[in-house]
């Protein structure tokens, strides 16, 4: 089985852009969920979608945005980019929402804001 | 908010010897515990996770083990081999949802 997937790997973005990245589960999970990791703030769960529906939500703002397609391919987009949105931007993809899991990470976004 | 004070910040052991890294979290509604493993540069791992309806769980040389009354959870690792050097982080949610809240992580160091 191929493994989970994120693009791109590294972007560099201004400060008020906006920026999507991309999360490719491994075939047969329908469950991706976002994590942000910082040297300051850690392992910060965003969000976690199950079936096109978003199941679960991290305290982020706003700007912090998601969606899951039928594929259960998922994108997170970031509004007004701010210079503490640097950060690796994680996906995992899961077999189940909640229950006994089996969860697998992507290689990461690593996201550079300027 | 809810969070996890995770111990030591860094371990630094011989091979052969044992690991054991403490979480202790605030949520007495916790019942989901997991931990993963994150060697430098590459993706974090789930390497082991345990439910509040059990005390104690093994795979092979790594075991979690869980004090609801204490709210504390610890991982061991036996027999440690220098590729067990990596981050470990631990977290833990509540309820039937899945929110995560991470440690800081362990900076676990084995010698050879």
């Amino acid at each position: 089985k191929a493994g989970v997937t994120q693009t791109p790997r590294y972007l560099i973005k201004t400060r008020g852009q906006q920026v999507t990245l991309s999360c490719s589960p491994i075939s047969g999970h329908r469950s991706v969920s976002w994590y942000q990791q910082t040297p300051g703030q850690g392992l910060q769960f965003l969000f976690e979608y199950f079936s096109e529906t978003q199941r679960n939500k991290g305290n982020f703002p706003g700007r912090f945005s998601g969606r899951q397609f039928s594929n259960s391919r998922s994108e997170m987009n970031v509004s007004t980019l701010e210079l503490g949105d640097s950060a690796l931007y994680l996906c995992a993809s899961s077999s189940l929402s909640g229950g006994e899991r089996e969860q697998y990470f992507g290689p990461g976004t690593r996201l550079t804001v300027t | 908010g809810e969070n996890v004070e995770q111990h030591p910040s860094t371990l630094s052991v011989q091979e052969g010897d044992s690991a054991v890294i403490k979480c202790t979290y605030s949520d007495s509604a916790s019942n989901y515990f997991p931990w993963y493993k994150q060697e430098l540069g590459k993706r974090p791992q789930l390497i082991i996770d345990i439910r509040s309806n059990v005390g104690e769980k093994k795979d092979q040389r790594i075991a979690v083990t869980l004090n609801k009354t204490a709210k504390h959870f610890s991982l061991h690792i036996t027999e440690t081999q220098p590729e067990d050097s990596a981050v470990y982080f631990c977290a833990f949610a509540s309820g039937g949802s899945y929110i995560p809240t991470f440690g800081r992580g362990t900076s676990l160091i084995v010698h050879p």
